[in-house]
């Protein structure tokens, strides 16, 4: 069974701070993608970012970085200075490739930067 | 580019009423997709379209959802009878095609069922 796990139900951080949100997948399958998604309180879905599971290397883009290691069957998401427009809910998604594009989210980590 | 429109924004219905939603994907894109949002959790999708066909509906709660797709292009998604578990946010997005492409949301339709 393919499952996605954010266990951080909601965070809470300075403006300026550092913050990781942890996702954890299950899947039997080799090949799948993982994805990240924002959604601010105007309720649209944002893609952040996807990687593909023969992809192990990091990224960084500006002050949002992914860590993806499949030993762990992790995926997170750091923000570096975090700043008052980071304030949404983040979900982290899994796709398992073979089969239709579909999506499995998890439950997601409402992040609220206060300044 | 425009993105995905969705209509209504906002829905209050009592249980047991009928409602629709409208969607219109990005100009181009052949896969539209259909999401609940309950409060509190992810997107869980209900219906795939593929230009005007379904090809998955494994999760649609068929006995009061429905949904079509009749030129391929909008789509509308129907509850009849609404029940008060119905009470969630319905997510449209689309992508250009089956693989795996970046999918593109709409704002949803808030539904709320007293």
């Amino acid at each position: 069974a393919q499952k996605v796990t954010q266990a951080q139900t909601e965070i809470s951080v300075v403006e300026k701070e550092d913050v990781t949100l942890d996702c954890v997948y299950e899947t039997r399958d080799t090949t799948y993608y993982l994805f990240w998604y924002k959604q601010p309180p105007s309720g649209e879905l944002v893609f952040l970012i996807r990687r593909n599971s023969f992809d192990e290397q990091n990224e960084i883009s500006g002050r949002y970085s992914w860590n993806f290691q499949k030993s762990t069957s992790s995926f997170n998401f750091t923000i570096t200075a975090s700043q008052v427009v980071d304030s949404a809910v983040y979900f982290c998604a899994l796709l398992v490739s073979g089969g239709y594009n579909k999506l499995i989210f998890g439950a997601g980590t409402r992040l609220a930067v206060h300044p | 580019e425009a993105g995905v429109a969705q209509s209504p924004r906002y829905k209050i219905i009592e249980k047991r009423q009928s409602v629709a939603f409208w969607c219109n994907p990005i100009s181009g894109h052949a896969t539209l997709y259909w999401y609940q949002q309950i409060l509190g959790q992810g997107p869980k999708l209900l219906i795939q379209f593929q230009n005007n066909g379904v090809v998955d509906d494994s999760q649609l709660p068929k006995d009061r959802f429905s949904a079509e797709r009749l030129k391929g292009v909008d789509s509308t998604l129907k509850i009849q009878p609404a029940k008060l578990e119905d009470s969630a946010v319905y997510l449209c997005a689309s992508s250009l095609d089956r693989q795996i492409n970046e999918q593109f949301f709409g704002p949803g339709t808030r539904l709320t069922v007293l």
